[in-house]
């Protein structure tokens, strides 16, 4: 199975900080890589797949990109709205892994 | 607008089985596309549990070491989740979703609780 490593698991910035987090699987899963975002007690919402698409309707202040190995997340200034759990998952080969998630907090 | 709903019950006995139904809405199951269940046990992270077409094909979380089986139902355009022999540690909310590569539509989520 391969794994993915999310770093950090938790995260605290400041209102308009750019925050990074980044996802590391065990083997290259070329751009199969999405990402995702989780309000507490809401289902997980995507926010990018392939890599580096982005939603539909989702703020352009959220991108992402990476191939291979090893995959960033970026909010390019942190809004209050954007507290949540961030979560990549690959779908390469069965069975398709998330991360463990990283915890994101205003300062 | 595709919209999943999830419903069973909340609390399902250690050794028994859990059944969730998902009824999809805005979306003909057999059109196509896989469907899939996902769980989050409380405080922690998401696991695949598996998915199925609407042809009926399957594919399941190895780690769920055949304890599960799902179905799909186009006539009432819905499938279905069934984990047997459960203990306290598949307590979790449990999500259906639509898996195109990745999860576009989700449940809202149901709490299954195991215990006695």
């Amino acid at each position: 199975d391969i794994q993915m490593t999310q770093s950090p698991s938790s995260l605290s910035a400041s209102v308009g900080d750019r925050v990074t987090i980044t996802c590391q699987a065990s083997q290259a899963i070329t751009n199969y890589l999405n990402w995702y975002q989780q309000k507490p007690g809401k289902a997980p919402k995507l926010l990018i797949s392939d890599a580096s698409k982005l939603e539909t309707g989702v703020p352009s202040r959220f991108s992402g990109s990476g191939s291979g190995t090893d995959f960033t997340f970026t909010i390019s200034s942190l809004q209050p709205e954007d507290v949540a759990t961030y979560y990549c998952q690959h779908y390469n080969s069965l069975p398709y892994t998330f991360g463990q998630g990283t915890k994101l907090e205003i300062k | 607008q595709v919209q999943l709903q999830e419903s069973g019950p909340g609390l399902v006995k250690p050794s028994d089985s859990l059944s969730l139904t998902c009824a999809v809405s805005g979306y003909s199951i057999s059109s196509g596309n896989w469907w899939g269940w996902i769980r989050q046990p409380p405080g922690k992270g998401l696991e695949w549990i598996g998915y199925v077409y609407s042809s009926g094909i399957t594919y399941y979380n190895p780690s769920l070491k055949g304890r599960v089986a799902m179905s799909v139902d186009t006539s009432k355009n819905q499938f279905s989740l069934k984990l047997s022999t459960v203990t306290a540690e598949d307590t979790a909310v449990y999500y259906c979703a639509r898996f195109s590569g990745w999860y576009n539509y989700w449940g809202q989520g149901t709490l299954v609780t195991v215990s006695s």
